[in-house]
């Protein structure tokens, strides 16, 4: 089945620190697949996505590289700052074209200290 | 309003007891989505409206979980005879349609609902 596994948290960093938030997943087929962020008080909101193999999605200085042979897609940003503390979750839908189902990792929390 | 809005924000119920759950997607949106989010896991799809007709209901845990969608707008989420385990914050989400940006989704703050 699909499935997706992201790492636990919460991960803890300083402010200006490089952050990676690895998940793998599970899918027949060609999912695509997307990173969600959820502020504190505020919903979920799409950060960035990726639709096919070794595409690129970046948005606010975070990106993830769609990785068909390890089955990843790992969140990095360079210089994390204070505002990007929040849980992130990634999520796949089965079938490229069709948003009818998006499955979601557990969420990691990032906490950002000055 | 200008997004997805899901009232009320927090139900406290006892076990046993009917619950609606509202949602207003953006306008204009399509497509809606119920999601179910418990401690410390991910948003877990309950069903998928296309306009008024419900296109998937598999998330559908069991059949005390019901939703409608009557104008293909707003839609509510029917919980009968509520169980402790189904204390969870629910998740509505819209997007423009099935086809555009897929996966892009517009999600509410959520309602939070506690079964004691």
């Amino acid at each position: 089945g699909n499935s997706v596994t992201q790492m636990e948290g919460p991960v803890t960093l300083s402010e200006e620190a490089f952050l990676t938030i690895n998940c793998t997943y599970t899918a027949t087929g060609y999912p695509s697949l997307f990173w969600y962020v959820q502020y504190p008080g505020e919903g979920l909101q799409l950060l960035l996505k990726a639709t096919k193999a070794d595409d690129k999605g970046s948005n606010k200085g975070f990106e993830a590289t769609y990785r068909k042979e390890t089955t990843s897609f790992h969140l990095e940003k360079g210089s994390v700052q204070v505002s990007d503390s929040a849980v992130y979750f990634c999520a796949l839908s089965p079938r490229r074209d069709n948003t009818d189902k998006l499955i979601f990792g557990t969420g990691t929390r990032l906490q950002v200290f000055p | 309003g200008a997004g997805v809005s899901q009232t009320p924000s927090n139900k406290v119920t006892e076990k046993g007891k009917y619950v609606e759950l509202r949602c207003d997607p953006i306008s204009g949106h399509t497509a809606l989505y119920w999601y179910r989010q418990s401690l410390g896991q991910g948003p877990e799809f309950l069903i998928y409206f296309q306009g008024t007709g419900a296109a998937d209901d598999s998330g559908l845990p069991n059949d005390r979980f019901f939703a409608v969608r009557p104008e293909g707008s707003v839609s509510t989420l029917k919980i009968q005879r509520t169980e402790r385990g189904d204390s969870a914050v629910y998740l509505c989400a819209s997007s423009p349609t099935r086809d555009n940006n897929p996966g892009e989704l517009f999600f509410g703050e959520g309602s939070r609902l506690t079964v004691l």
